[in-house]
């Protein structure tokens, strides 16, 4: 199956600082999904993201499918961002929907 | 809507007892899936269904069986329970179909935080 790979693994912030995490990808990639897991263990769709660029507030995501990547942004972190961020994708080569999931970047944001 | 439902939240087992997870969803997607996560790791597909009495393996499968009836529901059933599956369960539906690329996007569960003694 697809690889993923998430950089950095942790993330420690001071509340108002901006951040960006990584997510690479072995494969061409039909779903780029970016997910927040918050500490009470809810998974929270952020971005769908396959190609391209979005954002929503203060996250922003953009893919580079051709050169096999995606930014997650985040400005003027707060405390409420805490949690882990995953990337999942989906491989155009497999059955529809299945994704493969990063391990994480576990973020925390101190007050 | 709802959105995708499980239950229960929260379960402890005893080695060799056998339960059903249930995870329901209300917005007529076709593909429904069932992954696992385990600390420190991401999420790791167990089974999954492309439609209503189709379903096949994941990357996990052994120790699990599935069935889907309906379009509605999904569940999981642990035969006779191992320590090893002790984690938390996640899951996931989509409408599923490529061709219509917004489609793929998948929405989870709250999970069932399942402890095998």
């Amino acid at each position: 199956g697809i690889q993923v790979e998430q950089s950095p693994p942790d993330l420690i912030l001071q509340e108002g600082a901006n951040s960006t995490l990584r997510c690479n990808f072995s494969d061409s990639v039909n779903n780029l999904q970016w997910f927040h897991q918050n500490p009470w263990g809810q998974l929270i769709n952020l971005f769908y993201i396959p190609s391209g660029t979005k954002q929503n507030g203060r996250l922003s995501a953009t893919t580079v499918a051709t050169e096999r990547y995606s930014l997650l942004y985040i400005s003027s972190s707060q405390t409420t961002d805490s949690g882990v961020y995953f990337c999942a994708v989906g491989d155009r080569g497999s059955t529809l929907g299945r994704l493969y999931f990063g391990r994480g970047t576990q973020l925390t944001v101190w007050p | 809507n709802a959105g995708v439902t499980q239950t229960p939240k929260f379960q402890v087992l005893k080695t060799g007892q056998s339960m059903t997870l249930q995870c329901a969803q209300d917005m007529n997607h076709e593909y429904m899936s069932w992954y696992r996560q385990d600390p420190g790791m991401g999420l790791r597909l167990i089974h999954y269904s492309v439609g209503a009495g189709i379903t096949d393996q994941g990357e996990v499968p052994n120790g699990y069986n599935v069935s889907r009836s309906t379009t509605e529901d999904f569940p999981l059933r642990l035969l006779s329970a191992a320590p090893s599956q002790t984690s938390v369960y996640f899951c996931a539906s989509s409408r599923g179909r490529q061709t219509v690329s917004s489609y793929n996007e998948q929405f989870f569960g709250p999970g069932t935080r399942l402890t095998v003694l």
